[in-house]
């Protein structure tokens, strides 16, 4: 529907394992995010990336990676996670990274749920 | 803490009503302001968005309004229907960083 893609929808881990969210957007855009939605709390922002180049990571614990092969993918791998970790995550996309640039509609994905044992 | 805000968590009205759901920012140096939706289990969608150098924006049912004198951003929904019942997030885009802060949302309820 809106030209970003995420999966998988849900997800259920333990603490110790390794586990990866994708996402994918259509729409040709140079920017791409991942947020966290907790209940209750505004939207956080996890990281940025520009042009495949991570231009902001607001200070995420280690045991979320990010990743951007091309302009069009965004993975998050999770390792070691804990319960609070569990959330929604939203992968979005805007045609250019926030940083200089003003008007900054960013288009959202549908969301993984993760839930962590 | 947070920047951008709601005045009220959740909100409830009458199907055909008018709802206005209400968002306080503090940062003078945003310029560009979106209103989101959030239905259940999907992601947020953009609704109608704003300059700084504007006081109001109209789309299909919706307005927007700025005052930045007192940082106060206001969405409203013309004859409201069972199908914008969503949680409503405002953001806004502070033109030194760039990337858009949300606030928490308001839960809009329609009663039939």
């Amino acid at each position: 529907e809106t030209g970003v893609t995420q999966t998988p929808r849900h997800l259920v881990m333990g603490m110790t394992n390794k586990k990866s969210l994708k996402c994918e957007q259509h729409l040709g855009h140079n920017a791409m995010y991942w947020y966290k939605q907790s209940a209750k709390k505004p939207l956080e922002l996890m990281f940025v990336y520009s042009l495949e180049e991570r231009v902001e990571n607001n200070s995420v614990p280690s045991r979320f990676s990010p990743e951007c092969p091309n302009s069009s993918h965004l993975f998050l791998h999770l390792h070691t996670l804990q319960p609070e970790d569990s959330a929604l995550y939203l992968c979005a996309s805007s045609q250019h990274a926030g940083t200089g640039s003003s008007y900054n509609e960013q288009f959202f994905g549908p969301g993984t749920r993760l839930t962590v044992l | 803490g947070e920047s951008v805000g709601l005045h009220l968590p959740t909100l409830s009205v009458q199907e055909g009503d008018n709802s206005i759901i209400n968002c306080a920012y503090s940062n003078s140096a945003s310029d560009y302001f979106i209103w989101y939706k959030q239905e259940s289990g999907k992601g947020p969608q953009f609704i109608i968005d704003i300059r700084s150098n504007m006081d109001k924006r109209q789309g299909q049912r919706v307005t927007v309004l700025l005052n930045k004198t007192v940082k106060h951003l206001s969405l409203q929904i013309a004859a409201t229907q069972p199908g914008d019942s969503a949680v409503y997030f405002c953001a806004e885009n502070r033109g030194s960083q760039g990337n858009l802060i949300f606030g928490k949302g308001t839960k809009l309820s329609v009663k039939p």
